[in-house]
């Protein structure tokens, strides 16, 4: 069935220094890719997304590429905070053969900014 | 109003007891979610509804029940649950099923004893 791969499970970076995690998929026919930050006992936040027309998206120090060909998305975050620390979640959203559309999360990636 | 709204937040119930989970959203979305999340892992799809129409039943145990009373309501009905159930329940929405980012509620912290 389809899968998404992420990595690293966890990433502990300096305060300022960049993050960078990233996800596979599987299905082919997967065209949107949104990215979800979870905070400790919150609810998941959509941060950024992009969608299989584009290659690349930038939002203020967030950003995310596309590689279609390769199959893999990365989220790209710069100038690391400590209130960046949070699990983030990538998925992939495709239309299935009955019509409906699913995402497909990766596992999460547990991000730790040291002050 | 942009947010999802579940209540309760927190809920204790025995192996016996029926309770309901409910989620409400006033942002016009017409499609909308009910995810299950254990301690660590990402949020497992149950239901979708589209248009207030079942759409996604990802072979859910029929001791839970979903029901989409109108646009806005959104409603996770739990009967004879077992104490593997327990986790949060998150409900979402989204404008429209299909390719778009969801807004996720709080969740509902549920704990079967």
């Amino acid at each position: 069935g389809e899968n998404v791969e992420q990595h690293p499970s966890t990433l502990s970076v300096q305060e300022g220094d960049s993050a960078v995690i990233k996800c596979t998929y599987s299905d082919s026919a997967s065209n949107y890719f949104p990215w979800y930050k979870q905070e400790l006992g919150k609810r998941p936040q959509l941060i950024i997304d992009i969608r299989s027309n584009v290659g690349e998206k930038k939002d203020q120090r967030i950003a995310v590429t596309l590689n279609k060909t390769a199959k893999h998305f990365s989220l790209h975050i710069t100038e690391t905070q400590p209130e960046d620390s949070a699990v983030y979640f990538c998925a992939a959203s495709s239309q299935g053969t009955s019509g409906t559309y699913k995402y497909i999360f990766g596992t999460g990636t547990r991000l730790k900014v040291l002050a | 109003d942009t947010e999802v709204t579940q209540t309760p937040k927190h809920l204790v119930m025995g192996m016996t007891n029926k309770k309901s989970l409910k989620c409400e959203q006033h942002m016009g979305h017409r499609a909308m979610y009910w995810y299950k999340q254990k301690a660590k892992k990402p949020p497992e799809l149950m239901f979708v509804y589209s248009y207030e129409k079942l759409s996604i039943n990802e072979s859910v145990p029929s001791r839970f029940s979903p029901e989409c009373p109108n646009s806005s309501l959104l409603n996770l009905h739990l009967h004879a649950l077992q104490p593997e159930d327990s986790a949060l329940y998150l409900c979402a929405s989204s404008q429209v099923e299909g390719n778009y980012g969801y807004t996720f509620g709080s969740g509902t912290r549920l704990t079967v004893v």
